[in-house]
């Protein structure tokens, strides 16, 4: 069964901290592809990244980075300086490659509050 | 303008009542998904659609109905609704065209439904 597991429900930090969600998946299938998505208090899901399990490095973008290891089937995401705009439920997400289905298993997600 | 509509964006009903919840995008996407988000579940899909012939049920789909008018539209109905259904629903877009697959997927905005 595919399973994503976010272990953390809610963090709460205060702005500047470093912060870091952890994300950890289950799945048989080698190919398979990891999101994340952010989910302000106004309630939309913005898109963050998307990962193939082919592709290991890690990414930067700005203040954001991501950290995916097949070996302990994590795919973890880092806040660095944050900022009180960064308060969110984040969501980690898994779609599998099946007969170019893209359906995506959530986890339940990481409420994050950064204090000032 | 948004390229994910849905309405209504909020939604209060008895239980017992038929009520619809539309999507409609203007991405040109052919793939289209409905999920449910709980507080502490995060995000299941309840049904999804390839294309206007091709309807899916998803993790969730019992006592949910869909229909897919046209590339652009997708409904989501509650046949007889019922106070577990209470809920916010998100219509999602994803293009397996565009040379990559495993897109991301594009949210609406939500609909907040209650069931009284």
């Amino acid at each position: 069964a595919q399973k994503v597991t976010q272990a953390q429900t809610e963090i709460s930090v205060v702005e500047k901290e470093d912060v870091t969600l952890d994300c950890v998946y289950e799945t048989r299938d080698t190919t398979y592809y990891l999101f994340w998505y952010k989910q302000p208090p106004s309630g939309e899901l913005v898109f963050l990244i998307r990962r193939n399990s082919f592709d290991e490095q890690n990414e930067i973008s700005g203040r954001y980075s991501w950290n995916f290891q097949k070996s302990t089937s994590s795919f973890n995401f880092t806040i660095t300086a944050s900022q009180v705009v960064d308060s969110a439920v984040y969501f980690c997400a898994l779609s599998l490659a099946q007969g170019g289905s893209e359906k995506l298993v959530f986890g339940k997600g990481t409420k994050l509050t950064v204090n000032p | 303008d948004a390229d994910v509509t849905q309405t209504p964006r909020n939604r209060i009903t008895k239980t017992g009542k038929r009520i619809m919840l539309e999507c409609s995008q203007t991405k040109g996407h052919d793939r289209m998904y409905w999920y449910r988000q709980d507080p502490g579940l995060g995000l299941r899909l309840i049904y999804y659609s390839f294309d206007v012939k091709d309807i899916n049920k998803g993790e969730i789909s019992d006592g949910y109905s869909v229909s897919r008018q046209a590339q652009a539209k997708f409904s989501l109905s509650l046949e007889s609704a019922i106070p577990n259904q209470t809920a916010l629903y998100f219509c999602a877009t994803s293009d397996p065209y565009s040379g990559r697959i495993h897109n991301e997927q594009f949210f609406g905005p939500g609909t907040r439904l209650t069931v009284l």
